[in-house]
């Protein structure tokens, strides 16, 4: 069964760091683009990131870029998404994604509170 | 590229025929694709490139369109339909998702 496995939510305070992971199994890891949408409460959906198989290629939505950084370990077959310098506008529930042609696969989400 | 969605929300009944709309503010090819999301749930995505039905998804559902207006229809709406669609487009980055339609019971 192809599954992901987002887990590394919680809350934080403005300006801090975080770092979600997205275990992926059922599915040749390595040879599929990754990508991480988020949806604030309430709201709609919103593509953050995708990275190309290898690595060598990354994308990012202005709203953070320079801040959020995208990678991945083929061997451990997980994605991960660093988040510096933390806003509330943040706020959201995070998911990966995965899929040929659109985003066939979602994780569960987790949920990332920025808040004092 | 944005995605305009319309309507934002709409109220209908079981078995009614039911359309939604998706502008791209610049051609996109058929690069897009439909995605239901039911409250506290991940999305699921319906269709891709722009009219193709992902694989166990009801034949009631359908897409068209190509370029920069694009369609889902819901044939004969059930239960299980009320739900927020939103389209999604896959041509370029960075990526982009229409603001949602809410499909709620009359």
């Amino acid at each position: 069964e192809v599954q992901l496995v987002e887990s590394g939510g919680g809350l934080v305070q403005p300006g801090g760091s975080l770092r979600l992971s997205c275990a992926a199994s059922g599915f040749t890891f390595s040879t599929y683009w990754m990508s991480w949408v988020r949806q604030a409460p309430g709201k709609g959906l919103e593509w953050l990131a995708s990275i190309k198989q290898d690595g060598s290629e990354k994308y990012y939505v202005d709203s953070v870029k320079g801040r959020f950084t995208i990678s991945r370990d083929n061997a451990k077959k997980s994605l991960s998404l660093q988040m510096n310098s933390l806003r509330a506008e943040d706020t959201a529930v995070y998911y990966c994604a995965w899929g040929n042609n659109a985003f066939d696969i979602w994780g569960q989400g987790t949920m990332v509170t920025v808040s004092s | 590229i944005q995605l305009t969605q319309s309507p934002s929300s709409l109220s209908a009944s079981v078995g009614d025929r039911v359309t939604i709309t998706c502008r791209a503010s610049q051609g996109i090819s058929s690069y897009l694709a439909w995605y239901q999301q039911k409250p506290g749930k991940a999305p699921k995505v319906l269709i891709y490139v722009a009219s193709t039905l992902q694989s166990g998804v009801p034949s009631r559902f359908s897409g068209s369109g190509s370029g920069t207006d694009f369609t889902l229809t819901i044939s004969s709406l059930q239960p299980e339909d009320f739900a927020t669609y939103y389209c999604q487009q896959l041509k370029s980055y960075p990526l982009t998702f229409g603001g949602g339609t809410k499909v709620e019971i009359k």
